[in-house]
């Protein structure tokens, strides 16, 4: 069936180290991805998406890059923040020509960046 | 800017009672979802909907019921809230088009003793 793995959390970092959360997916057919983000307290939101293969997302310093070829969007950011401090999910949706399915995340993974 | 709004966001039941989850979007959507979120398990989909008076079951709608009867509003019920429906619960909307990208509220906790 159609998934999405993301690497177990949680990770810690110190401000301005590198960040990679790790996400594969399994779909039938061409899903559009989504990296979406959760603060303490907050509800979901988008933070980049890409639609189709080596379609890079990019929002806030973080990037993500569509590889159909290994199934993976991996989350990215050169040097992150305190404030990045969050819960980040990987997401897909696929799309039937005109219309689309639900929405399947991963389960997501705590990041927490210490001063 | 209301967007996606949900009521109550905190409640405590006693197992058995019943309760009404309500969420509200401004924004002409024509999907609304319901969302559990719980420790390691991520979201899981609990009913959704992809009109006014449609409604149809996601990945763990047992316990619960839905409706949406306007555009704008989808109602959650607990008929018989049990301990195991403790949770934070979310609503989301999104809009037709290949977009794909949905919009939160800020959750409701939910407590059932």
């Amino acid at each position: 069936g159609n998934s999405v793995t993301q690497m177990e959390g949680p990770v810690t970092l110190s401000e301005e180290a590198f960040l990679t959360i790790n996400c594969t997916y399994t779909a039938t057919g061409y899903p559009s991805l989504f990296w979406y983000v959760q603060y303490p307290g907050e509800g979901l939101q988008l933070l980049l998406k890409a639609t189709k293969a080596d379609d890079k997302g990019s929002n806030k310093g973080f990037e993500a890059t569509y590889r159909k070829e290994t199934t993976s969007f991996h989350l990215e950011k050169g040097s992150v923040q305190v404030s990045d401090s969050a819960v980040y999910f990987c997401a897909l949706i696929l799309n039937y020509g005109g219309s689309q399915g639900n929405l399947i995340f991963g389960k997501g993974t705590k990041l927490s960046v210490k001063p | 800017n209301a967007g996606v709004t949900q009521t109550p966001k905190f409640r405590v039941l006693k197992t058995g009672q019943s309760m009404t989850l309500l969420c509200a979007q401004d924004m002409n959507h024509e999907y609304m979802y319901w969302y559990r979120q719980d420790p390691g398990m991520g979201l899981r989909l609990i009913h959704y909907s992809v009109g006014e008076g449609t409604t149809a079951k996601g990945e763990v709608p047992d316990g619960y019921n839905v409706s949406r009867l306007k555009k704008q509003n989808f109602l959650l019920g607990l008929e018989s809230a049990a301990p195991s429906q403790t949770s934070v619960y979310f609503c989301a909307s999104r809009g037709q088009g290949n977009t794909g990208e949905l919009f939160f509220g800020e959750g409701s906790r939910l407590t059932v003793l």
